[in-house]
């Protein structure tokens, strides 16, 4: 058990809908990370946040959307949902914002399915 | 955009067997690399993580080598037994804050 925890396990959900996922970090950890899993892709990094500030950007769509609460834990907006945004969605957080090995410690992920 | 590739894509070895696997990524670009085990409906573990050009890490029967002058790695499974069948997936940290993953290697072990 890394000590990330992730909710919902699974979501189902029609095209044009939006979802929230949430993810709680480690204790300690100021720094989260959101990835998202397709089939036949590797883990594409979305958004990284640190101590309740955006500090990193990655493949992330304008209809997506994060945050992270003064309690540390993480939220991902997905809205106006299409097939392709079926995945699974990973969250890691980490001990620092850069440098040093920044050893992630993943969650168990949601996996959303888009009908 | 960093490139960080991983083969084989998969394999199926028998257990008892050796095996190995590569992760290859650009040498300009190079801080550390991590690898991580990624079983069926789990988290991704990390397994290790390496800084050094030359460096070799142990863990059990799972060992990685380090070469940043040419861009790779190597992770060895030596003597593979069914609980070892995972995705392997190893990632690039080029000073930032972010990992670049490569797209794994399936590993399945059969009895």
């Amino acid at each position: 058990d890394s000590g990330v925890t992730q909710t919902p396990k699974h979501l189902i959900t029609a095209t044009g809908q939006r979802v929230t996922l949430r993810c709680s970090p480690r204790s300690g950890d100021l720094s989260v990370y959101w990835y998202q899993q397709s089939l036949d892709q590797g883990l594409q990094f979305l958004i990284q946040y640190y101590n309740g500030e955006e500090r990193a950007k990655g493949n992330i769509l304008e209809r997506f959307s994060a945050q992270q609460f003064p309690d540390l834990h993480s939220e991902l907006n997905l809205s106006s949902l299409e097939l392709g945004d079926s995945a699974l969605y990973f969250c890691a957080s980490s001990d620092r914002l850069a440098g040093g090995y920044n050893e992630q410690f993943f969650g168990p992920g949601t996996r959303l399915t888009v009908l | 955009i960093l490139n960080v590739e991983q083969s084989p894509q998969s394999l199926h070895v028998q257990e008892g067997d050796s095996t190995n696997f590569t992760c290859s990524f650009p040498s300009s670009n190079f801080y550390a690399l991590h690898w991580y085990r990624w079983e069926t409906a789990k988290s991704p573990e990390a397994l290790f993580v390496m800084t050094l050009n030359g460096d070799e890490k142990k863990k059990g029967r799972i060992s990685a080598t380090l070469n940043t002058k040419e861009g790779y790695s190597y992770l060895y499974i030596k003597g593979s037994q069914p609980e070892d069948s995972a995705t392997y997936l190893c990632a690039l940290n080029s000073g930032y804050s972010t990992l670049t993953f490569g797209k794994g290697t399936m590993l399945l072990v059969s009895p």
